[in-house]
């Protein structure tokens, strides 16, 4: 079965900072990758997907992610960061839509 | 569009009584998912349904949990007894089908006392 490893729980940054956050999955075959984000006492909501085609994906408030098969990697970025955006950040790998795994999540901390 | 419903939103029960959660996915989504997620933890999938049949219960402890999805569109999480340990929020997704966005519910805080 597939898994990911996030690998920080915690960014602080301060706002209009560039930020990253880091994601590395492990999988014998082909999967999608995906990032949601949670705020306070939310559901989750995707912010993009990897399915497949450009490695480049761009998803909603102005976040993107580089998908690399050679390091494994999906990871989120966003070059200006809002106090808005803090929140929990959770990347996850599935085949279509079954099979899904999260990882642990990344606090996004954005302070003025 | 109205959301993925859940309730209730938080249930506070004793070890060992019994709790069910339930979920209201969004009109015309044939898949339903189950997630249990812990604090400080991602979300962990319980149960699949593609309409009213499981996909994936691998995860699911069946010694304790039960779902179903009766006519292919609500459906209703169980613990019977409940353990400390299942104190976590439960979430409740769906997804019109294939390579589609999952649509999350609030989820609801369960705490196990």
């Amino acid at each position: 079965a597939q898994s990911v490893t996030q690998l920080d729980s915690q960014v602080p940054v301060f706002e209009e900072a560039p930020v990253e956050l880091r994601c590395n999955y492990s999988s014998s075959v082909s999967v999608y990758l995906f990032w949601y984000v949670q705020y306070p006492n939310q559901g989750l909501q995707l912010l993009l997907k990897y399915l497949s085609g450009s490695t480049l994906v761009k998803g909603i408030n102005g976040f993107e992610a580089e998908f690399n098969k050679s390091q494994t990697s999906f990871h989120l970025r966003k070059p200006s960061v809002h106090i808005s955006d803090t929140a929990e950040y959770f990347c996850a790998v599935g085949k279509n839509n079954n099979d899904m795994r999260f990882g642990a999540g990344t606090r996004l901390t954005v302070k003025p | 569009e109205a959301g993925v419903a859940q309730s209730p939103r938080y249930k506070i029960i004793e070890k060992r009584q019994s709790v069910a959660f339930w979920c209201n996915p969004i009109s015309g989504h044939a898949t339903l998912y189950w997630y249990q997620q812990i604090l400080g933890q991602g979300p962990k999938l319980l149960i699949q349904f593609q309409n009213n049949g499981v996909v994936d219960d691998s995860q699911l402890p069946k010694d304790r949990f039960s779902a179903e999805r009766l006519k292919g569109v609500d459906s209703t999480l169980k613990i019977q007894p409940a353990k400390l340990e299942d104190s976590a929020v439960y979430l409740c997704a769906s997804s019109p089908g294939v390579n589609n966005e999952q649509f999350f519910g609030p989820g609801t805080r369960l705490t196990v006392l």
